[in-house]
């Protein structure tokens, strides 16, 4: 069964700092999704990764792809208070279409 | 708006009750998905259509669940006789063909008292 967990649950940081949210899966995947979700919303397409090796980059977030390892990474630069949000992972893979989530990672930036 | 619209929003209703929750998919989007985040977790797959065609179903969804797609365009999700642990925010989705990222809706949050 496909397993994905993120670390870590919660994280809290200062305004300007850098930090990295990782993503591991247990199993060959198609895609590799990111989503931001704010309190009480639905989910917010960040990024979609297709393929080993895959970087993409919005503004002060940048995800990775490495598909050997089985883990994805979200960095996040020179946070800012906006940022503040859940942050999930989910995989889809090549027997089911559904996807499958992370735990999520609570970001929190203060000042 | 062309996207995801699921109906109602919100919903507060007695342990008991039967409830019943709407999506509307983006149009001509044939697949469409459902699933339900309780607090503090990430969303869980509990069933998804191709058109009309419930093609799986989570073990999560209980047969006080039934959901249905008629025509393969919006789709139903009733749930009987609820229980205080059916409250969460239930997501729907939608794509086109398989390995497509899938939108979602607004959701809408269930609470039973």
């Amino acid at each position: 069964e496909l397993k994905v967990e993120q670390n870590p649950l919660f994280l809290s940081m200062q305004e300007g700092k850098n930090y990295t949210i990782y993503c591991n899966y247990s199993t060959t995947s198609d895609r590799l999704y990111w989503y931001r979700q704010d309190p009480g919303k639905s989910l917010e397409s960040l990024f979609v990764l297709l393929s080993n090796g895959a970087v993409k980059q919005e503004g002060r977030l940048m995800a990775s792809l490495d598909t050997k390892a089985r883990l994805s990474t979200l960095h996040i630069t020179a946070a800012v208070h906006d940022l503040s949000a859940t942050y999930f992972c989910a995989v889809e893979t090549r027997s089911t279409d559904k996807l499958i989530f992370g735990t999520g990672t609570r970001l929190q930036v203060f000042p | 708006d062309t996207g995801v619209s699921q109906d109602p929003r919100h919903k507060i209703t007695k342990r008991g009750q039967n409830v019943t929750f709407r999506c509307d998919p983006i149009s001509e989007h044939n697949r469409l998905y459902w699933y339900r985040q309780t607090l503090g977790q990430g969303p869980e797959f509990l069933t998804y259509f191709q058109n009309e065609a419930q093609l799986e179903k989570s073990r999560l969804l209980s047969d006080r669940f039934s959901a249905e797609r008629p025509k393969g365009s919006f789709s139903t999700l009733e749930i009987q006789r609820t229980e205080q642990g059916d409250s969460a925010m239930y997501l729907c989705a939608s794509n086109q063909g398989r390995i497509n990222e899938q939108f979602f809706g607004p959701g809408t949050r269930l609470t039973v008292l």
